[in-house]
């Protein structure tokens, strides 16, 4: 009964190779997010989508491309892997808490996160 | 802009009060958040407030928020080992609905 899952857990890689990050949530949330936390903890976002729709992207490179099958899945790819790549990337979940009619704290959970190590 | 500062590093004897502090930039936050990270696993939201609000209080937690000073601070009463882990304060960015985080405090608990 995990809330938000995340395949695989731990991935080890080499520079110029290509992966896939798996989300999944099964809260009926609408809103999906990736985030990436770097060897010094600090938590930063990447990505959001909305039912699908891509609502914000924070100046990450072109590498990386989200994928929203449907409302319940946010898949991370990215393509030629570099060192800088190496972190751990969570995923997280939530109702739509943006827009101008805020009602709610809307919270945002979290996955268990996967380490990428690139080498 | 939107950036939110938390001191890097807290120790505390078991049983005394710890107190985490955190400034943020964005006065237009509608709610903040407290998140735990305990090692190798995922965030956990503790609690939240919002921005009417300058007190709430959940068992343990005691959060404050001076919103003229823009100041949060989450205090946790009767402190113990198992709450040893990283504490992140985070805003909410009213457009986007995008949380923004602190560096992360880790609170070391010593027996």
């Amino acid at each position: 009964d995990t809330a938000v899952s995340q395949t695989p857990k731990y991935l080890v890689t080499q520079m110029g190779n290509d992966k896939s990050i798996k989300c999944e949530q099964n809260l009926g949330h609408d809103t999906m997010y990736w985030y990436k936390q770097d060897s010094k903890k600090f938590l930063k976002i990447m990505f959001s989508y909305n039912n699908k729709e891509l609502i914000i992207n924070e100046t990450v490179p072109n590498r990386f491309s989200p994928k929203s099958p449907d409302k319940a899945h946010l898949n991370l790819h990215i393509n030629s892997l570099e060192l800088g790549d190496s972190a751990v990337y969570f995923c997280a979940s939530s109702q739509w808490a943006g827009g101008l009619a805020e009602r709610g704290p809307y919270e945002q959970y979290f996955g268990p996160g996967t380490r990428l190590t690139v080498t | 802009g939107e950036d939110v500062e938390q001191s890097l590093f807290l120790s505390v004897r078991e049983g005394d009060s710890s107190v985490i502090n955190c400034t943020y930039t964005d006065s237009s936050s509608t709610y903040l958040y407290w998140y735990k990270q305990e090692p190798g696993a995922g965030l956990q939201l503790l609690t939240y407030i919002f921005s009417n609000m300058d007190m709430k209080q959940d068992q343990r937690l005691t959060v404050l928020l001076n919103k003229k000073d823009k100041h949060l601070s989450l205090r946790i009463a009767d402190t113990q080992t198992g709450d040893s882990a990283i504490y992140f304060c985070a805003e909410r960015s009213s457009n986007t609905g995008k949380l923004i985080f602190g560096q992360g405090t880790t609170l070391q608990v010593k027996p």
